[in-house]
């Protein structure tokens, strides 16, 4: 596709289950974000990949929260055991290698969390 | 530590005024990213321009301009002759050289435009 996807769109679970929510970057595109924004905290950096390596996990909230990527490609950012307070809408974002210099991240849509 | 401030939350404006968007950063780098994105109520982001720490000449957009002064640590946006669809949240946001290109994000300033 042209753009990043992230899916779902909408997620609702209830506090204690754990979620895994998935993103699939621009093709061609090797560094892969997740940021989070709540009506408290704005945007927030979450964790960052170049290729399947997590250079800078400095964002995670805590240990409930965890990133992999595989094949360099898709995503998937796992919140076990889930709290109220982790409610938000995460979003994922590509662009292409920063290793030369900042490059401009493009974002998904998003996913809209809701811990009941 | 980096940190970029949007002071205004909330304008409104009635279509076809002109309307500037405030953004004020803080670093201790000398070479770093200013960027702004808009957030339509559709929800995703959307990048609008990118500006590096080297380059403050303004850049115009068609009805977009953006103003880049290091001496006031400001990057700045105007809307000309604002238009209902450019009703959105708009964010600036700061990356540094050596911060991993993570984006440190503004509060973002809720425009909205009234036919």
């Amino acid at each position: 596709g042209a753009g990043v996807s992230q899916s779902p769109s909408n997620k609702v679970t209830e506090k204690g289950k754990d979620v895994e929510l998935r993103c699939d970057p621009i093709s061609g595109h090797t560094a892969l974000y997740w940021y989070r924004q709540s009506l408290g905290q704005g945007l927030e950096f979450l964790i960052y990949f170049q290729g399947n390596s997590a250079p800078d996990k400095s964002g995670l909230p805590s240990d409930r929260f965890s990133a992999e990527r595989t094949g360099g490609s898709v995503s998937t950012l796992t919140i076990q055991r889930t709290q109220q307070e982790d409610s938000a809408v995460y979003l994922c974002a590509s662009s292409l290698s920063p290793l030369a210099g900042v490059e401009t991240q493009y974002f998904g849509p998003g996913t809209r969390l809701l811990v009941l | 530590a980096q940190k970029v401030t949007q002071a205004q939350t909330e304008i409104s404006v009635v279509e076809k005024e002109d309307v500037t968007l405030d953004c004020v950063y803080e670093t201790r780098d000398t070479t770093y990213y200013l960027f702004w994105y808009k957030q339509p109520p559709s929800g995703e982001l959307v990048f609008l321009i990118r500006r590096n720490s080297f380059d403050e000449q303004n850049e115009i957009s068609g009805r977009y301009s953006w103003n880049f002064q290091k001496s006031t640590s400001s990057f700045n946006f105007t809307i000309t002759a604002s238009q209902v669809v450019d009703s959105a949240v708009y964010f600036c946001a700061l990356s540094e050289s050596n911060a991993g290109n993570m984006l440190t994000f503004g509060g973002g300033t809720r425009l909205m435009v009234k036919p």
